[in-house]
């Protein structure tokens, strides 16, 4: 089956301009997340979809990070403006089942942000 | 909190040699236990798991044992190979919540040299 697939691969910007991230989870796969791994850093979850809805944004710096997964399926993750500390691989997410605790999770090959 | 602790690397280790990795947790519930792995250039894939005490994950000759006692999921392999190297990640999720959240520990890079 074909995997998650991200876009871009890569992407450097100045800091206070705008980016955007895009994902296509497994076909099928109800729940999506974005997670941000820092350099030397453990991936930490951003935001969680269930279908087109979120159930978890309590780590998404609200002020400058969105996203958004129209009809349950492709999401995008912006920042405006970004910051130097946004400097990061964004890695996208996702499964089958409704969240549960020992659900394997299949995911992208990220984007690796750079901010100068 | 949740949180997941590992060994500092990066590790080292000439092929056919035997790996440790640590990973302790800290958790306010009864956790489900993780080991991913992130290839060169690719994402990240789960290795093992293991869901309640003393259960032990395996898979490609690694193996973990859910330790409570201990609050332990320490990795091993016997025997490394080349195609090993990559960054192991622990991570943790709790078990009876809905979200499926995974708490990740920092990652350790492993090179296995022929």
């Amino acid at each position: 089956e074909a995997g998650v697939a991200q876009s871009p691969r890569y992407k450097i910007i100045e800091k206070r301009q705008s980016v955007a991230f895009w994902c296509n989870p497994i076909s099928g796969h109800a729940t999506l997340y974005w997670y941000q791994q820092i350099l030397g850093q453990g991936p930490k979850l951003l935001i969680q979809f269930q279908n087109n809805g979120v159930v978890d944004d309590s780590q998404l710096p609200k002020d400058r990070f969105s996203a958004e997964r129209l009809k349950g399926v492709d999401s995008t993750l912006k920042i405006q403006p970004a910051k130097l500390e946004d400097s990061a691989v964004y890695l996208c997410a996702s499964s089958s089942s409704w969240g549960q605790a020992n659900e394997k999770l299949f995911f992208g090959s990220g984007t690796q942000l750079s901010v100068l | 909190g949740n949180s997941v602790t590992q060994m500092e690397g990066p590790v080292t280790l000439s092929e056919e040699a035997f790996l440790t990795i640590n990973c302790t947790y800290t958790a306010t519930g009864y956790p489900s236990l993780f080991w991913y792995v992130q290839y060169p250039g690719e994402g990240l894939q789960l290795l093992l798991k293991a869901t309640k005490a003393d259960d032990k994950g395996s898979n490609k000759g690694f193996e973990a044992t859910y330790r409570k006692e201990t609050t332990s999921f320490h990795l091993e392999k016997g025997s490394v190979q080349v195609s090993d190297s990559a960054v192991y990640f622990c991570a943790l999720s709790m078990r009876g919540s809905t979200l499926g959240r995974l708490y990740f520990g920092r990652g350790t890079q492993l090179t296995v040299w022929p």
